[in-house]
This record gives structure tokens, sequence and C-alpha cells, in this order.
């Protein structure tokens, strides 16, 4: 069984400020993991995902988490906030021959001015 | 490469009527997915489909939802009749085979029934 806990459905940072969302993940067998960003009445969109090459992956507009297995996280990582991050974030797992991905409850980025 | 193609953008339809919600996957694509997602239970998975074949469908809520796939590049989900409650983003999605393969999401369907 596979299954993902994201810790806090709401986030808020000040423009500038380190960005981090946490993912937790529970799985039996090595996962891959992904990120997705929700820009509101949109779909989901992919920022990155770990397939086991590199445990500090990076993604698109800065953002970067990175894998460890020994605390079972995927924590996402922006340096500095920027408006435009506003958005929903959904941590995601697949695993185990499972081609069906496990997604978290999202959190919400605010980013104030 | 379109993407996902979700049609309608935008459903307003009545209690009681029948909805469809139509979804044209990427082409090549092997496996296509269906969510509901709410304020109140987020993102939720309602039916898979491998090769066309329905392979999961425990995530349907009642039996007045159905999905069908009736070739690789079409897939339909009806809910007959509607609710209320049915209001909701349904997504469309889709991927290809490995498990280190995101899923591509269309833009949504936002269905509102009065």
């Amino acid at each position: 069984a596979q299954s993902v806990t994201q810790l806090g459905s709401h986030v808020s940072v000040s423009e500038g400020a380190l960005v981090l969302l946490r993912c937790n993940y529970s799985s039996s067998v090595p996962p891959y993991l992904f990120w997705y960003v929700q820009y509101p009445n949109q779909g989901l969109q992919l920022l990155l995902k770990y397939t086991s090459a590199a445990t500090l992956v990076k993604g698109i507009n800065g953002f970067e988490a990175e894998f460890k297995k020994s605390e079972t996280s995927f924590h996402l990582t922006k340096p500095s906030a920027h408006m435009s991050d506003a958005a929903e974030y959904f941590c995601a797992v697949s695993s185990g021959g499972s081609y069906i991905p496990t997604f978290g409850r999202g959190t919400s980025l605010i980013v104030h001015p | 490469d379109a993407g996902v193609i979700q049609s309608p953008r935008h459903e307003v339809t009545e209690m009681g009527q029948e909805v469809t919600l139509r979804c044209k996957p990427i082409s090549g694509h092997d496996y296509l997915f269906w969510y509901r997602q709410t304020m109140m239970r987020g993102l939720e998975l309602l039916i898979y489909f491998n090769n066309n074949v329905p392979i999961d469908d425990s995530g349907m809520p009642e039996d007045r939802f159905s999905a069908k796939m009736p070739n690789a590049s079409f897939s339909t989900l009806k809910i007959q009749p509607s609710e209320p409650r049915d209001s909701a983003v349904y997504f469309c999605a889709s991927s290809y085979r490995g498990e280190n393969t995101e899923a591509f999401f269309g833009q949504g369907t936002r269905l509102t029934v009065v």
C-alpha cells in the first residue's frame, strides 16, 4: 500500500522568503515521487519527479525537492518565493508496480507582498 | 500534442438531468484516469482505464456514475441523474505505462448542479 501525507493545508510566506512544503510518504517498496502544481482554474501540472537517479531533484520555476529515505520525506523547497508561486501544490507517490499515483490532500501556498 | 482535452470546461445543469463529461487523452498514452476535486474531499480517483479497459472503479461514488472508453482517444464520464452534491471539478488525466512517468491532466470540467 502507498500513501502520502502533506503537512499543513495552508502555508503563508512573504515574497522573497524561503518556501518549504512538506510531504511524507508510505510505501513498502522504493517509490517514485512527484510534485504537481495547480494554478487557479487549471489542471495539475508536473513540477518535478524523483525516479531514483538522484536524491536532489530540480524542477521548473526554481523549485527543488530532496528524497530522504530515512525520513520517508520528499519536501519541496524554493529559496525565494515569488507572487506567481501562489497556487495549490500536490505531492504524489507511485510504487510497487502500481501505475496509479496516490495524491496528498494538497497544500495551498499563499505569498504576501 | 495539444495535451489532454476535456469538454465542456463548465457545465451548469438542473438536478435530475443527465450530464456527460468528455475527455481526449494524449495520443499513445495507455492509462486514463478520472478524478473529482472538491474542497471537502480533495482529489479523488473515480476510475481508471488501461488500454481502454476499466480496471478499478471502486472510487465511483454511486451507480449514478458511469464511465466508458470506447477507443484509445475518447472517454466519457456520465452522471444520471445528477444531484447538487455532484458539484465539483472533474479532471481527466492520462499517462504512459511506467511507474516513473507522470500523469498529464486536462483543464477540468467545473460541474454545478442546481
